[in-house]
């Protein structure tokens, strides 16, 4: 069966350090994968996705970045951390592109002090 | 951008208590989704609708599909205390397309 992983689960850094969000997938080929960022009080907010190895859509400008360096890793990153990043992030997959049903890992809840 | 409003932002209901929470837009969606999120996990699908009145239901739960394609319910009848969580409408503009998620209908129970 199909298994996504996300860490950590909770993570608070300094304005101005460096993130690294880590997602992977098992049992699967050549998923789908998303970031999504849930504020609070507001719904979950696509960051960006990948339909493939180096294949990296960004849907909002931002202070954060996304690599896909394996078909089953998905990696998201910030050089310089800003206090608007603080939030709830999500990595998903699925098996066709925006497929209805989207598998989500268990998040990060990041806070930027 | 497109944009779900989704009602109630919270609720706090006794056990046993039927619950309804609805979304509605602006634009025409062609498919409509229900999310459940329990507190530290992410979210994870209830119930899809892809045709417009389309009523499905999930246990206890029952969604609609609104006619004019701009708004969807959720009804949870007799609530238990597991049911608590945040639950998320998301829509579909059209197949394959992104998904657009509402605010989220944050649900306690009281036992």
């Amino acid at each position: 069966s199909q298994t996504i992983h996300q860490w950590p689960a909770t993570l608070v850094q300094p304005v101005g350090s460096p993130l690294s969000l880590e997602c992977t997938v098992e049992g699967t080929s050549n998923p789908n994968l998303y970031w999504y960022r849930q504020a609070a009080g507001r719904g979950l907010q696509l960051l960006f996705y990948s339909v493939g190895i180096g294949q990296i859509s960004s849907e909002v400008p931002q202070n954060l970045s996304a690599s896909r360096p394996q078909d089953r890793q998905f990696i998201l990153s910030s050089k310089k951390l800003l206090l608007s990043d603080s939030g709830f992030y999500l990595c998903a997959w699925s098996v066709r592109i925006f497929d209805t049903e989207a598998f989500f890992g268990q998040g990060t809840r990041l806070t930027v002090v | 951008g497109q944009q779900l409003n989704q009602s109630p932002q919270s609720m706090f209901i006794q056990e046993g208590e039927d619950v309804s929470m609805n979304c509605t837009s602006s634009s025409i969606f062609n498919t409509w989704l229900w999310y459940k999120q329990e507190p530290g996990e992410g979210p994870v699908l209830l119930i899809a609708l892809y045709k417009a009145g389309e009523l499905t239901s999930n246990g206890r739960l029952t969604a609609q599909f609104g006619i004019t394609r701009k708004d969807s319910f959720l009804n949870i009848s007799a609530s238990i205390p597991s049911d608590v969580g945040i639950y998320f409408c998301a829509g579909q503009l059209g197949q394959g397309g992104k998904l657009i998620f509402g605010q989220g209908t944050e649900l306690s129970v009281k036992p």
